[in-house]
């Protein structure tokens, strides 16, 4: 039973457009999410992150919003560029209680377009 | 540089050879972390280590071990590899069980 999901495999914008990113979890414990970018044959790389007392965390292009009460976060990539394409994780975790692991999505490949 | 260092970045192996992936970090993190990403399955935590000395199983501790002599060092152990082990094996660090973590390369692993 998935906690965290991507329920997009794959995703593909042309540059310059908004991509936007989807992920839905099912533990109302979660109160940490982030999300990590990964490129082939490279370990993933920490993008961004947003406490659960926030809605909305911004840095650069790149800005994720969360809605507790549907249970569902977003990841947007303004203006999209060739560079991002890559394979984009949305992971969770509850910071406080017995069980701290870190809980993950499969993922989403955005494939951004000249 | 800040970094997570895996080794061997690929590696084939038989059936049943002792095999260990390195790990080290210089962050002086105390939380490490061991994963395997397999197609379809994402993700998935082995082990991981809250501190030197102190470790616990996570997701798919089976055929695996790991140990914490420093903070530094976190090897995974594959007694007796198998087949089902093929997978590409992540190690990661955080200063904390409640950050985001930094990953390694990633070790691409065959066992034939």
């Amino acid at each position: 039973d998935q906690q965290v999901k991507q329920n997009s495999p794959s995703l593909s914008v042309q540059e310059g457009r908004i991509s936007i990113l989807n992920c839905d979890y099912t533990n109302s414990m979660f109160d940490y999410f982030l999300w990590y970018k990964k490129y082939p044959a490279e370990g993933p790389t920490f993008l961004i992150s947003i406490s659960s007392i926030k809605d909305k965390n911004e840095d650069g292009r790149f800005t994720v919003f969360l809605n507790k009460s549907a249970k569902h976060l977003s990841l947007h990539i303004v203006p999209s560029q060739p560079g991002d394409s890559a394979v984009y994780f949305c992971a969770a975790k509850s910071r406080t209680g017995n069980n701290r692991k870190l809980i993950w999505g499969l993922g989403t490949s955005l494939a951004v377009n000249p | 540089e800040a970094q997570v260092t895996q080794n061997p970045r690929y590696l084939i192996t038989v059936t049943g050879k002792k095999l260990t992936v390195t790990c080290s970090q210089n962050m002086n993190h105390e939380y490490m972390s061991w994963y395997r990403q397999d197609p379809g399955l994402g993700l998935r935590q082995i082990y991981y280590s809250m501190n030197v000395e102190v470790t616990d199983k996570g997701d798919v501790p089976e055929g695996y071990k790991v140990s914490r002599k420093e903070k530094r060092n976190f090897p995974l152990i594959l007694e007796s590899p198998s087949p089902n082990q093929t997978s590409l094996y992540f190690c990661a660090s955080s200063l904390s069980d409640s950050g985001g973590y930094t990953f390694g390369s990633g070790t691409r692993l065959t066992v034939v």
